[in-house]
Protein backbone atom coordinates (compact mmCIF):
# COMPACT_ATOMS: atom_id res chain seq x y z
CA UNK A 1 0.00 0.00 0.00
CA UNK A 2 0.79 3.40 -0.57
CA UNK A 3 2.61 5.65 2.31
CA UNK A 4 2.75 8.98 3.58
CA UNK A 5 6.00 9.75 6.10
CA UNK A 6 5.44 12.34 9.05
CA UNK A 7 7.39 13.48 11.77
CA UNK A 8 5.38 11.77 14.79
CA UNK A 9 6.06 15.63 16.67
CA UNK A 10 7.52 18.74 16.18
CA UNK A 11 7.96 21.23 19.12
CA UNK A 12 8.86 25.26 18.29
CA UNK A 13 8.52 28.45 20.84
CA UNK A 14 6.58 31.39 19.82
CA UNK A 15 8.11 32.99 16.87
CA UNK A 16 9.80 30.65 15.76
CA UNK A 17 9.68 28.84 12.64
CA UNK A 18 7.78 25.19 12.41
CA UNK A 19 9.11 22.75 9.60
CA UNK A 20 6.99 19.82 8.95
CA UNK A 21 7.93 17.17 6.40
CA UNK A 22 5.56 14.59 4.61
CA UNK A 23 7.49 11.75 2.34
CA UNK A 24 6.35 9.33 -0.17
CA UNK A 25 7.25 7.78 -3.48
CA UNK A 26 4.24 9.27 -5.28
CA UNK A 27 4.82 12.57 -4.75
CA UNK A 28 7.01 13.88 -7.55
CA UNK A 29 3.53 12.97 -9.29
CA UNK A 30 0.69 13.89 -7.43
CA UNK A 31 0.28 17.16 -5.72
CA UNK A 32 0.47 17.36 -1.75
CA UNK A 33 -2.37 18.81 0.78
CA UNK A 34 -2.27 19.68 4.10
CA UNK A 35 -4.77 19.72 6.90
CA UNK A 36 -4.78 20.99 10.61
CA UNK A 37 -6.76 19.22 13.18
CA UNK A 38 -7.73 20.87 16.53
CA UNK A 39 -9.19 18.40 19.29
CA UNK A 40 -12.65 17.63 18.63
CA UNK A 41 -12.93 19.17 15.18
CA UNK A 42 -12.61 18.35 11.61
CA UNK A 43 -9.71 19.17 9.72
CA UNK A 44 -8.84 22.35 7.67
CA UNK A 45 -7.39 22.64 4.63
CA UNK A 46 -4.30 25.11 5.05
CA UNK A 47 -2.16 24.46 2.04
CA UNK A 48 -3.47 22.36 -1.68
CA UNK A 49 -1.70 21.63 -4.56
CA UNK A 50 2.01 21.80 -2.51
CA UNK A 51 2.32 25.20 -2.43
CA UNK A 52 -1.43 27.01 -2.76
CA UNK A 53 -2.95 28.50 0.31
CA UNK A 54 -7.02 29.05 0.86
CA UNK A 55 -8.48 32.29 1.21
CA UNK A 56 -8.62 32.46 4.70
CA UNK A 57 -5.61 30.90 5.26
CA UNK A 58 -3.36 33.19 7.39
CA UNK A 59 -0.06 33.96 5.15
CA UNK A 60 2.35 32.38 7.84
CA UNK A 61 1.57 29.03 6.49
CA UNK A 62 3.31 28.06 3.25
CA UNK A 63 4.50 24.44 1.31
CA UNK A 64 6.91 23.42 -0.62
CA UNK A 65 8.31 20.40 -2.69
CA UNK A 66 11.69 18.93 -3.24
CA UNK A 67 11.17 15.35 -5.18
CA UNK A 68 9.64 13.27 -3.01
CA UNK A 69 9.54 15.47 0.20
CA UNK A 70 6.83 17.95 0.45
CA UNK A 71 7.40 20.69 3.57
CA UNK A 72 4.38 22.46 5.91
CA UNK A 73 6.56 25.56 6.89
CA UNK A 74 4.42 27.87 9.88
CA UNK A 75 6.29 31.30 10.15
CA UNK A 76 6.11 32.99 13.51
CA UNK A 77 4.28 30.29 15.00
CA UNK A 78 1.54 31.47 17.34
CA UNK A 79 -0.16 29.11 19.93
CA UNK A 80 -3.41 29.01 17.94
CA UNK A 81 -0.95 27.02 16.03
CA UNK A 82 -0.71 24.05 18.20
CA UNK A 83 -2.73 21.26 16.60
CA UNK A 84 -2.00 17.83 14.71
CA UNK A 85 -1.33 18.48 10.86
CA UNK A 86 -1.61 16.08 7.93
CA UNK A 87 -0.12 15.90 4.92
CA UNK A 88 -3.08 13.80 2.44
CA UNK A 89 -1.83 12.80 -1.73
CA UNK A 90 -2.72 9.94 -3.71
CA UNK A 91 -1.17 7.43 -5.38
CA UNK A 92 0.68 7.15 -8.31
CA UNK A 93 -2.43 6.11 -10.45
CA UNK A 94 -4.35 9.08 -8.48
CA UNK A 95 -6.75 7.16 -7.72
CA UNK A 96 -6.68 6.38 -4.19
CA UNK A 97 -5.98 9.05 -1.65
CA UNK A 98 -3.74 8.46 1.83
CA UNK A 99 -3.35 10.83 4.52
CA UNK A 100 0.32 11.00 6.70
CA UNK A 101 0.25 9.95 10.05
CA UNK A 102 -0.54 13.22 11.15
CA UNK A 103 2.16 15.44 12.85
CA UNK A 104 1.53 16.96 16.69
CA UNK A 105 3.06 20.39 16.33
CA UNK A 106 3.67 21.60 19.78
CA UNK A 107 3.84 26.09 20.68
CA UNK A 108 6.12 25.69 24.09
CA UNK B 1 -22.60 27.19 2.37
CA UNK B 2 -22.37 23.54 1.76
CA UNK B 3 -23.39 21.75 5.44
CA UNK B 4 -22.41 17.69 5.51
CA UNK B 5 -24.35 16.17 8.54
CA UNK B 6 -23.32 12.25 9.39
CA UNK B 7 -26.20 10.52 11.22
CA UNK B 8 -26.22 6.60 12.04
CA UNK B 9 -26.28 4.64 14.78
CA UNK B 10 -23.35 4.92 17.34
CA UNK B 11 -22.90 1.41 18.70
CA UNK B 12 -22.49 -1.92 16.40
CA UNK B 13 -22.11 -4.82 17.36
CA UNK B 14 -19.11 -7.13 16.33
CA UNK B 15 -19.60 -9.09 13.30
CA UNK B 16 -22.51 -6.96 11.90
CA UNK B 17 -22.98 -4.03 9.58
CA UNK B 18 -21.90 -0.56 10.27
CA UNK B 19 -24.75 2.06 8.63
CA UNK B 20 -24.22 5.34 8.14
CA UNK B 21 -25.65 8.53 6.07
CA UNK B 22 -24.41 11.68 5.58
CA UNK B 23 -27.28 14.70 4.36
CA UNK B 24 -25.48 17.74 2.23
CA UNK B 25 -27.29 20.98 2.29
CA UNK B 26 -26.78 24.14 0.60
CA UNK B 27 -24.59 22.99 -2.69
CA UNK B 28 -24.79 20.86 -5.57
CA UNK B 29 -23.50 17.13 -5.78
CA UNK B 30 -22.32 17.37 -9.20
CA UNK B 31 -18.91 18.14 -9.36
CA UNK B 32 -17.77 16.45 -6.47
CA UNK B 33 -16.86 13.63 -5.61
CA UNK B 34 -17.71 12.80 -1.51
CA UNK B 35 -15.87 11.09 0.74
CA UNK B 36 -15.97 8.86 3.75
CA UNK B 37 -12.23 9.49 6.24
CA UNK B 38 -12.09 7.67 9.97
CA UNK B 39 -10.21 8.36 12.80
CA UNK B 40 -10.03 5.91 15.70
CA UNK B 41 -9.22 7.35 19.28
CA UNK B 42 -6.10 9.19 19.08
CA UNK B 43 -4.68 8.14 16.07
CA UNK B 44 -4.73 9.20 12.45
CA UNK B 45 -6.77 9.76 9.46
CA UNK B 46 -7.63 7.78 7.24
CA UNK B 47 -9.42 7.47 3.82
CA UNK B 48 -12.24 4.69 3.45
CA UNK B 49 -13.41 6.27 0.06
CA UNK B 50 -15.12 7.97 -2.06
CA UNK B 51 -18.55 8.14 -4.57
CA UNK B 52 -19.25 10.64 -7.50
CA UNK B 53 -22.54 12.25 -7.80
CA UNK B 54 -23.12 9.47 -11.09
CA UNK B 55 -22.04 6.86 -8.53
CA UNK B 56 -18.94 5.43 -9.59
CA UNK B 57 -16.73 4.91 -6.40
CA UNK B 58 -13.06 4.09 -4.78
CA UNK B 59 -12.52 2.40 -2.21
CA UNK B 60 -8.85 1.96 0.25
CA UNK B 61 -7.90 -1.16 -0.68
CA UNK B 62 -7.40 -2.34 2.64
CA UNK B 63 -11.20 -2.03 2.90
CA UNK B 64 -12.69 -2.85 -0.04
CA UNK B 65 -13.90 -6.04 0.99
CA UNK B 66 -15.88 -4.79 3.48
CA UNK B 67 -17.47 -1.59 1.96
CA UNK B 68 -19.86 -0.62 0.08
CA UNK B 69 -20.61 3.42 -0.84
CA UNK B 70 -23.84 4.83 -2.76
CA UNK B 71 -25.50 8.06 -3.66
CA UNK B 72 -28.94 9.59 -3.61
CA UNK B 73 -29.22 12.80 -4.81
CA UNK B 74 -32.85 13.19 -4.54
CA UNK B 75 -32.62 13.01 -1.08
CA UNK B 76 -29.33 14.76 -0.95
CA UNK B 77 -27.77 12.02 1.00
CA UNK B 78 -24.73 9.48 0.30
CA UNK B 79 -23.92 6.90 2.66
CA UNK B 80 -21.56 4.02 3.76
CA UNK B 81 -21.84 0.13 4.72
CA UNK B 82 -18.74 -1.32 6.08
CA UNK B 83 -19.31 -5.07 6.89
CA UNK B 84 -18.10 -7.80 9.21
CA UNK B 85 -17.18 -5.31 11.78
CA UNK B 86 -14.78 -5.33 14.31
CA UNK B 87 -13.39 -3.44 17.43
CA UNK B 88 -10.73 -2.11 14.94
CA UNK B 89 -13.71 -0.10 13.12
CA UNK B 90 -13.95 1.64 16.29
CA UNK B 91 -13.94 5.69 14.99
CA UNK B 92 -15.26 8.72 14.65
CA UNK B 93 -16.09 8.62 11.06
CA UNK B 94 -16.38 11.86 9.19
CA UNK B 95 -18.24 12.15 5.49
CA UNK B 96 -16.30 15.06 3.67
CA UNK B 97 -16.94 16.69 -0.05
CA UNK B 98 -13.48 16.58 -2.28
CA UNK B 99 -13.65 19.02 -4.92
CA UNK B 100 -13.00 17.08 -8.43
CA UNK B 101 -10.33 19.76 -9.78
CA UNK B 102 -8.48 20.64 -7.08
CA UNK B 103 -9.02 17.56 -5.47
CA UNK B 104 -9.04 19.25 -1.90
CA UNK B 105 -12.27 18.04 0.95
CA UNK B 106 -13.26 21.67 1.59
CA UNK B 107 -16.30 20.65 3.08
CA UNK B 108 -16.75 18.49 6.34
CA UNK B 109 -19.06 16.73 8.57
CA UNK B 110 -18.49 17.23 12.34
CA UNK B 111 -18.11 13.23 12.68
CA UNK B 112 -19.77 10.80 14.42
CA UNK B 113 -18.43 8.05 16.81
CA UNK B 114 -19.47 4.68 16.11
CA UNK B 115 -18.21 2.28 18.46
CA UNK B 116 -18.00 -1.64 17.89
CA UNK B 117 -18.87 -3.72 20.94
CA UNK B 118 -21.20 -6.34 22.31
Amino acid sequence: SYELTQPPSVSVSPGQTARITCSGDALPKQYVYWYQQKPGQAPVLVIYKDTERPSGIPERFSGSSSGTTVTLTINGVQAEDEADYYCQSADSSGTYREFGGGTKLTVL
Amino acid sequence: QVQLQESGPGLVKPSETLSLSCSVSGGSFSGYYWTWIRQPAGKGLEWIGRVSARGSTNYNPSLKSRVTMSVDTSKNQFSLKLTSVTAADTAVYYCAREEDQLRTYDSWGHGTLVTVSS
